[in-house]
């Protein structure tokens, strides 16, 4: 158990699908992030979220569109994503101290088809 | 502007014999270093952290690091390694320069033979 909760653990979609990828924390955390890890690359950070605000979006293309209702969710939104979008998406919290550790939930395995 | 380099894509050992993951940083400020670990289809695991206080730090799992300032190195140890210690190290660092978010390494591939 990690104290973060990604939901659904794999997912398949067509490109003219839309879905939606979810968060939970209860680690009184107030940042919350979406990486994406792609095979043979590097972790990518897509999205920073602190205190229900977005702080970073490292140019990532529109078809992905994060949504924090609150400090302990967070949801990532797919429309007419590529077979090249198919990764591992990492959903990890913190408290916004740079001596406070990421705290990553097991990802979903998002195979776009 | 803060960065880190892992130095090996991938490390092999046998079972019982030490493992040295190696991680170099750069940094204008202070930094807070952490290792974590990923088994396969898992998220990232916090395996120990340094930040400003002792040097030799101690994990989990039997692991440590050493801070380094002047080789600016973060080095990840263990006396003697475990077939379950196969899996993807990440070396990261984070100051204040980047505000509170951290730089991830591109991972060091731990591979144990029996």
């Amino acid at each position: 158990e990690t104290g973060v909760t990604q939901t659904p653990r794999h997912l398949v979609m067509g490109m003219t699908n839309k879905k939606s990828l979810k968060c939970e924390q209860h680690l009184g955390h107030n940042a919350m992030y979406w990486y994406k890890q792609s095979a043979k690359k590097p972790l990518e950070l897509m999205f920073v979220y602190n205190f229900k605000e977005q702080t970073e979006n490292n140019s990532v293309p529109s078809r992905f569109s994060p949504e924090c209702p609150n400090s302990s969710h967070l949801f990532l939104h797919l429309h007419t994503l590529q077979p090249e979008d198919s990764a591992l998406y990492l959903c990890a919290s913190s408290q916004e101290d740079l001596n406070s550790p990421l705290h990553f939930g097991n990802g979903t395995r998002l195979t776009v088809t | 502007a803060q960065s880190v380099t892992q130095l090996d894509s991938h490390v092999s050992v046998s079972e019982g014999t030490p493992v040295l993951l190696r991680c170099n940083y750069s940094s204008s400020y202070s930094p807070s270093l952490f290792w974590y670990v990923q088994h396969p289809n898992k998220g990232l695991q916090l395996l120990l952290k340094y930040t400003s206080a002792a040097t030799l730090v101690k994990g989990i799992n039997g692991f440590e690091a050493e801070f380094k300032k002047s080789e600016t190195s973060f080095h990840l140890t263990k006396p003697s390694a475990h077939m379950s210690d196969a899996a993807e190290y990440f070396c990261v660092v984070s100051d204040q320069g980047g505000s509170y978010i951290p730089t991830f390494g591109r991972g060091t591939s731990l591979i144990v033979h029996p």
